[in-house]
């Protein structure tokens, strides 16, 4: 069973809308989370990494939070562009060593 | 897609064969790591090496072979022991060897088997 499940699996909103993707994680025992933008047939780029400590982290348009008691994680977008259609993955890194575990990805797709 | 390089960008190949997917990076990080990616599934790790001449397998090497003879290259090579080898191909790299380091990924190589 993959230890990093993301939800939606894909999504569809307008141009200019927010939106939120959630993580929901079992890796143990924590050591940061990453959200990665991947466009159609690229490789992902980082958007946001945050340690236990962290609760929240903006990157622009992008807001990440985390919650390590109930090892839940969400991206917030706003005021969507066409831009920002993509994949974003959510990966944890376990802190014993440090191997990372990736979400499978939620597709968002902003239609003008 | 950072100093990261992945070429071909697409490679085909024919049942039975061996091909090498390249991979070099300028950023002089110390381990560099080969996934695949398929459809509706994450990034899963098939080999990375954390210094010159080592390497490990990831979770799903086999059917695939890896060199580290130079820092910035590090070459996969996907044998015909892979039975089902179309996928998306990416490398990447990060500074800490010890993998709490972001790691910064190429732009991906596409297998096809014809």
């Amino acid at each position: 069973k993959n230890q990093v499940e993301q939800s939606p699996q894909s999504l569809i909103i307008l141009e200019g809308k927010n939106c939120t993707l959630q993580c929901n994680y079992t890796v143990s025992p924590f050591s940061n989370l990453r959200w990665y933008k991947q466009d159609t047939g690229r490789g992902p780029v980082s958007l946001t990494i945050m340690t236990f400590s962290e609760n929240t982290k903006s990157n622009g348009r992008y807001t990440a939070t985390l919650d390590a008691d109930t090892k839940q994680s969400s991206l917030h977008i706003t005021a969507s562009q066409l831009s920002d259609s993509a994949s974003y993955i959510c990966v944890v890194s376990a802190q014993v060593d440090y191997k990372l575990s990736f979400g499978a990805g939620t597709t968002v797709t902003v239609r003008a | 897609d950072g100093g990261i390089t992945q070429s071909p960008k697409y490679l085909f190949r024919k049942e039975g064969q061996n091909v090498t997917l390249s991979c070099e990076q300028n950023l002089n990080h110390d381990a560099m790591y080969w996934y695949r990616q398929d459809p509706g599934q994450g990034l899963r790790l098939i080999y990375y090496s954390q210094i010159v001449n080592d390497f490990q397998k990831g979770d799903i090497a086999e059917g695939y072979s890896v060199s580290r003879e130079k820092k910035e290259s590090f070459p996969l090579t996907v044998t015909s022991a892979q039975k089902n080898p179309t996928a998306f191909y990416l490398c990447a790299s990060s500074r800490p060897s010890s993998g709490e380091g972001e790691q910064f990924f190429g732009p991906g190589t596409r297998l096809t088997v014809l």
